[in-house]
C-alpha cells in the first residue's frame, strides 16, 4: 500500500524553526517528485514546495511566500521528505500534508497531515 | 502567478440532485486541471486530473469539462457521502494555486 505520514508538527514561536518528515512507503520513493501542500484553519489549500527526483538533480520549486525561508530536502535512502521551516510567521499555521502524484496523475497520495501552530 | 476563480463558494442541494462548480483560470493552463473532495477533518482526496480523467476508483458520477480557461467539476445524483468541499487545482505552471473551494452542503 502507498502511504505517506508526516510528523514533526508543533507549537512554535514566530521566528522559531521546525522540521517536518515525511516517511513513505509502499513504493520507489527515489522515483517520484514530491511536494508539501499546506491548509489554514478554516482556510484553503496551498502549495508550499516540490522537489524532483535524483533523475532531475533534486531540483526544487517554492511558493513565493515561503522562499528563502523553508528548505524541501529529500534523503531517498530511508524514504524520507523534509521540509525544514525557519523564520516562521504566524500565517505559517497550518496542517502541512505530504503528497505526491502516483498513478501518473497530480497529487492523488496524500499523508494525514502534521499540525503546525506559530503562537507566542 | 495564475489565479483559480472558484466559483460558488457554498452551495445546497439535495440528494438526488445534479450539481456544477467552476474554476476560471487567469491565463492559459492548456489541460492542466484537477479536481479533489475534502471532508472535513481529511486530507483531500483527488478526483479528476488532466481535466477530464478519473482517477482509480473514482465513481462516473463525477465528471470534468472545460471550455477556454473555464474548467467545470459536475456531480450527478448527489449522495450524502458527496457533501464536502471540493477544490480545483492548476498544475500547468509554478506556483501550482488552488481555487478558493466549493463547500456543497445538504439543504
Amino acid at each position: 500500500e502507498v502511504q505517506l505520514v508526516e510528523f514533526g508538527g508543533g507549537l512554535v514561536q514566530p521566528g522559531g524553526s521546525l522540521r517536518l518528515s515525511c516517511a513513505a512507503s509502499g513504493f520507489r520513493f527515489g522515483d517520484y517528485y514530491m511536494d508539501w501542500v499546506r491548509q489554514a484553519p478554516g482556510r484553503g489549500l496551498e502549495w508550499v514546495a516540490r522537489i524532483r527526483n535524483k533523475a532531475n538533480s533534486d531540483t526544487t520549486e517554492y511558493a513565493a511566500s515561503v522562499r528563502g525561508r523553508f528548505t524541501i530536502s529529500r534523503d531517498d535512502s530511508k524514504n524520507s521528505l523534509f521540509l525544514q521551516m525557519s523564520s516562521l510567521k504566524i500565517e505559517d499555521s497550518a496542517i502541512y500534508y505530504c503528497v505526491m502524484g502516483y498513478s501518473g496523475s497530480v497529487f492523488d497520495v496524500w499523508g494525514q497531515g502534521t499540525k503546525v501552530t506559530v503562537s507566542s | 502567478d495564475i489565479q483559480m476563480t472558484q466559483y460558488p463558494s457554498s452551495l445546497s442541494a439535495s440528494v438526488g440532485d445534479r450539481v456544477t462548480i467552476t474554476c476560471r483560470a487567469s491565463q492559459d493552463i492548456r489541460s492542466s486541471l484537477a479536481w479533489f473532495q475534502q471532508k472535513p477533518g481529511r486530507a483531500p482526496q483527488s478526483l479528476i486530473y488532466a481535466t477530464y480523467t478519473l482517477q482509480t476508483g473514482v465513481p462516473s458520477k463525477f465528471s470534468g469539462s472545460a471550455s477556454g480557461t473555464d474548467f467545470t467539476l459536475t456531480i450527478t445524483n448527489l449522495q450524502p457521502e458527496d457533501f464536502a468541499t471540493y477544490f480545483c487545482l492548476q498544475y500547468y505552471t509554478y506556483p501550482f494555486t488552488f481555487g478558493g473551494g466549493t463547500r456543497v452542503e445538504i439543504k
